[in-house]
């Protein structure tokens, strides 16, 4: 099974709108984090936003919020007021508690911003 | 200060030949990544290394793939017999310690292998 599920291949938003990228995961651990990473053309992946299971507030930073629905394990993200830079890949990830744990990613999804 | 550096940033090959990539971590930066990141998908893992060691290389694809990193910084990741589906880019990401889940991985720009 899947251990990260993003279902959206594409999305499209108009600059200065809010967009929600989906996220869905899959572990047993009671402990894990959920991260999201940004891939711009240029290629390189850039950390955007971390999210741990026991965290009770919905992580912050900046325009980035992220939607933690533990219960439905999904950690979606949220970006306000879309910006043309935004255009990219968006990656969610999951790093679990157990053993020599490394990052595990989902497939992505294409964000275009337009003007 | 600077980030997780990788050279070189592309490599064309032949089929058949050997390549090495290398990694520079952050400082400071006890654990050590490799993926790799075929065209439209995800980064695929595929070793982690705590300091000199490698703790976990179940995401090398086969015997072909080996890699190192002699004094628990830079690493070199090592590919034998080349072939085709060797292409990808390969990604290189550091953290502070690997057994807490709550460190973020930081990425380097990537090397981008064509094996011809």
């Amino acid at each position: 099974a899947q251990k990260i599920t993003q279902t959206q291949p594409g999305m499209f938003v108009q600059e200065k709108e809010a967009v929600t990228l989906d996220c869905t995961y899959d572990t047993s651990d009671q402990s894990y984090g959920l991260f999201w990473y940004k891939q711009p053309s240029s290629g390189e992946m850039i950390f955007l936003i971390y999210q741990g299971s026991y965290d009770e507030q919905n992580a912050t930073e900046g325009r980035y919020s992220l939607n933690f629905q533990k219960a439905r394990k999904s950690a979606n993200l949220v970006i306000s007021a879309s910006q043309l830079g935004d255009s990219a890949m968006y990656f969610c990830a999951m790093r679990e508690n157990s053993g020599y744990s490394t990052l595990t990613f989902g497939k992505g999804t294409m964000l275009l911003v337009s003007p | 200060g600077a980030g997780v550096s990788q050279t070189p940033s592309n490599k064309v090959t032949e089929k058949g030949k050997y390549v090495e990539l290398r990694c520079d971590p952050i400082s400071g930066h006890t654990a050590l990544y490799w993926y790799r990141q075929s065209l439209g998908q995800g980064p695929e893992f595929l070793i982690y290394f705590q300091g000199t060691g490698a703790a976990d290389d179940s995401g090398l694809p086969n015997d072909r793939f080996f890699a190192v990193r002699p004094e628990g910084s830079v690493s070199t990741l090592k590919i034998q017999r080349t072939e085709r589906g060797d292409s990808a880019v390969y990604l290189c990401a550091s953290s502070l310690g690997s057994r807490s889940y709550n460190s973020p991985l930081h990425f380097g720009n990537g090397t981008r292998l064509t094996v011809t």
